[in-house]
C-alpha cells in the first residue's frame, strides 16, 4: 500500500497570507503512459464531508477558487492557498488515486 | 446537482451485522464507479470499498476483505455496504462517494454524501 504523509499536522496562517501544506507518498504516483500524477486534495470543514479541491495533482475541481493550487512531482507534493480567507479554515487531506487501496494522508488542520 | 444520501447507521453490538445504503440522484448513476470511505471520530479518512459502474468488479483494502461487501442496484440508483462481524474499531462516519471518472475508476472522489454514523459498542 502507498503510505501518505502530510506536514505539518497543523498550521496557523494570517488572513491574506499564503498557506502551504505538504504531502509525501511512499512511491511514485505518476503514470508515464498518460503523463498524469494521481494525487488529489480535499478540504473538510467542521461537521461537513470532504470536498474535492484538486486531482491529478494540480487540476482544480468544479467551482474551486483559483487561490487553491497544487504542485509537485515524484513523491513530493504541495497544496498552496495563495491568500487565506476566513472560509478556508478546515482540515486538508491528500490522497493518492494511483492504485487501490486508495490511501489518504493523516490530514492537516489549518487555522487563522 | 449530485446528491448522495446515506442511511442505515446506528449503534450495534460487536460481532453483529449492519447494512448501509446510499441513494444517488442528479447524475447517471450507472456510469460511475462508487466508493465507501469512513472516518473514525477525530481521525483521518480511510477508503473502504469500490464497485465498478456496472457492479461487476469490487475491491477492498486487505484488512476488510471477507467482512464488508459492497453492491449496487443501478435500476434504483442505490449503493449498499453490508458489514459483518463488526468490531469496535469499525466505529466511524461512513461516506458514500462518487468516482470522478465516467465509465472508469479514477480513484478520486468528486462528490460525497453527508455520511452516516456507525457505532459499534456493547
Amino acid at each position: 500500500d502507498i503510505v501518505m504523509t502530510q506536514s505539518p499536522d497543523s498550521l496557523t496562517v494570517s488572513l491574506g497570507e499564503r498557506a502551504t501544506i505538504n504531502c509525501k507518498t511512499s512511491q511514485s504516483v505518476f503514470y508515464s503512459s498518460n503523463n498524469k500524477t494521481y494525487l488529489a486534495w480535499y478540504q473538510q470543514k467542521p461537521g461537513q464531508p470532504p470536498k474535492m479541491l484538486l486531482y491529478w495533482a494540480s487540476t482544480r475541481g468544479s467551482g474551486v477558487p483559483d487561490r487553491f493550487s497544487g504542485s509537485g512531482s515524484g513523491t513530493d507534493f504541495t497544496l498552496t492557498i495563495s491568500s487565506l480567507q476566513a472560509e478556508d479554515v478546515a482540515v486538508y487531506h491528500c490522497q493518492q488515486h494511483y492504485s487501490a487501496p486508495y490511501t489518504f494522508g493523516q490530514g492537516t488542520k489549518l487555522e487563522i | 446537482q449530485v446528491q448522495l444520501v446515506e442511511s442505515g447507521g446506528g449503534v450495534v453490538q460487536p460481532g453483529r451485522s449492519l447494512r448501509l445504503s446510499c441513494a444517488a440522484s442528479g447524475f447517471t448513476f450507472s456510469t460511475y464507479a462508487m466508493h465507501w470511505v469512513r472516518q473514525a471520530p477525530g481521525k483521518g479518512l480511510e477508503w473502504v470499498a469500490v464497485i465498478s459502474h456496472d457492479g461487476k468488479t469490487t475491491f477492498y483494502p486487505e484488512f476488510l476483505r471477507g467482512r464488508f461487501t459492497v453492491s449496487r442496484d443501478n435500476s434504483k440508483n442505490t449503493l449498499s455496504l453490508q458489514m459483518r462481524g463488526l468490531r469496535v474499531e469499525d466505529t466511524a462516519v461512513y461516506y458514500c462517494a462518487k468516482d470522478g471518472w465516467y465509465m472508469g475508476e479514477g480513484g478520486n472522489f468528486d462528490n460525497w454524501g453527508q455520511g452516516t454514523l456507525v457505532t459499534v459498542s456493547s
